[in-house]
Formats: C-alpha cells, structure tokens, sequence
C-alpha cells in the first residue's frame, strides 16, 4: 500500500501570505494526486487533480506541482476562506490513500 | 443539479449492521467512492466501485464493508457489518470525475456526509 505523509501538520499564517504545503508518496506515483479543502462540518472539496490541473471553479491563487513522490501545494496569497485543512489523495493504486492533513491556521 | 445525499446513518451496537444511501441527481452513476472522517482526525478513504462494478476496500473495512449501486435507482450503498468502536465517522459518498481509473482527476462532487456512531 502506499503511504502519503504531508508536512507541515498544521502552520499559522496571516492574510496576504505565500503557503506551501508538502505531501510526500512512499513510492512513485507519477502526476495521480489530488489536493481537497476541507472546512469544519462541510464536505472536502477538489482544488487540485493530477498534480497540477486546477479544478474549475477554483480560485488561482491554488497550484500544484510535483511528480513521482514529492509534490507541494502553495496559495499564493492566503485569502480569509482559505483557512481550512487540506489534504492530498493519492489515485495511483488503492487503497487510494489521503494524506494527515495539514490545518491552516489564522496567526 | 449535480447533486449527492447520503442518508442511514445513526447510533448501532457493536457488531451490528448498518446499511447507508448515497443518492444522486443530474448526472448517470460512474465510479464511486465512500471516504469517511472520524471525530478528530483526517480523512480516510473506505472504498470504491469502478464503472464497471469492480469493488475496491480500505484494509480498515475489508471483509466487512460491501459497497454496490444501483444505476435504475441512481443510488449508491455502503453496507457495513461487524461495526466497531473505531468505525465512528462522518461518511462521505463522492462522485470520480474520471471516466477511466479510479479517481485520475479527483473526487469532484461530494454529499453533505451522514453521521454513524457505533456505541454501546
């Protein structure tokens, strides 16, 4: 099975600044992960796929990159919304493993 | 409207069974996905249907968990038996957005979750 591990677990961070986030497959998995938001009670939603693709709808200041076991999202300018966990998903192979998340907070 | 409801969510026993919804609107059902989050913690992905209804599990539900569809009724279930303790969770049913592989492009449309606490 493949392990997904992202750090940090959680950051502080204020409105206006870059964040990047790290996940990390414990083999390769080429350009198959996914990035999800997920706010406290709501359903998570998709913001990134195959790597680097942004999912309609969401705002640009999301991008991904990586492939093969290192891969990072970054928010370019933190917005009041964007405080929320977020998560990568592997779809390599299943089980199809999420990453522990890592909570941004409000400094 | 694109559109999913999960419903049959509730308190059981342990070692009982409980049986969950997932209905869809506005789009025909491909691969699907039950992905679950217990009180505190992450995400945890429970299992898939591909589209033509082979059946993937997480280790934590396997042998125990049987996800299956029915297109006539645009519904997909979750039956879960010999529930434990640390079954506790929002379960969250989930639309692929691919049509080949199972989640290639991400899991792009979500229901509201349904709560199942296993207590005795």
């Amino acid at each position: 099975d493949i392990q997904m591990t992202q750090s940090p677990s959680s950051l502080s961070a204020s409105v206006g600044d870059r964040v990047t986030i790290t996940c990390w497959a414990s083999q390769s998995i080429a350009s198959y992960l996914n990035w999800y938001q997920k706010h406290p009670g709501k359903a998570p939603k998709l913001l990134i796929y195959s790597s680097s693709f942004l999912q309609s709808g969401v705002p640009s200041r999301f991008s991904g990159s990586g492939s093969g076991t290192g891969f990072t999202l970054t928010i370019s300018s933190l917005q009041p919304e964007d405080f929320a966990t977020y998560y990568c998903q592997q779809s390599y192979s299943p089980p199809l493993s999420f990453g522990g998340g890592t909570m941004v907070e409000i400094k | 409207q694109v559109q999913l409801v999960e419903s049959g969510g509730g308190v059981v026993q342990p070692g009982r069974s409980l049986r969950l919804s997932c209905a869809a609107s506005g789009f025909t059902l491909g691969s699907m996905h039950w992905v679950r989050q217990a009180p505190g913690k992450g995400l945890e992905w429970v299992a898939s249907i591909s589209y033509g209804n082979t059946d993937y599990y997480g280790d934590s539900v396997k042998g125990r968990f049987t996800i299956s569809r029915d297109n006539s009724r645009s519904t997909l279930y979750l039956q879960m038996n010999t529930l434990r303790n640390d079954d506790t969770a929002v379960y969250y049913c989930a639309r692929d957005s691919s049509s080949e592989g199972l989640a290639y492009y991400g899991l792009d449309v979500w229901g509201q979750g349904t709560t199942v606490t296993v207590s005795s």
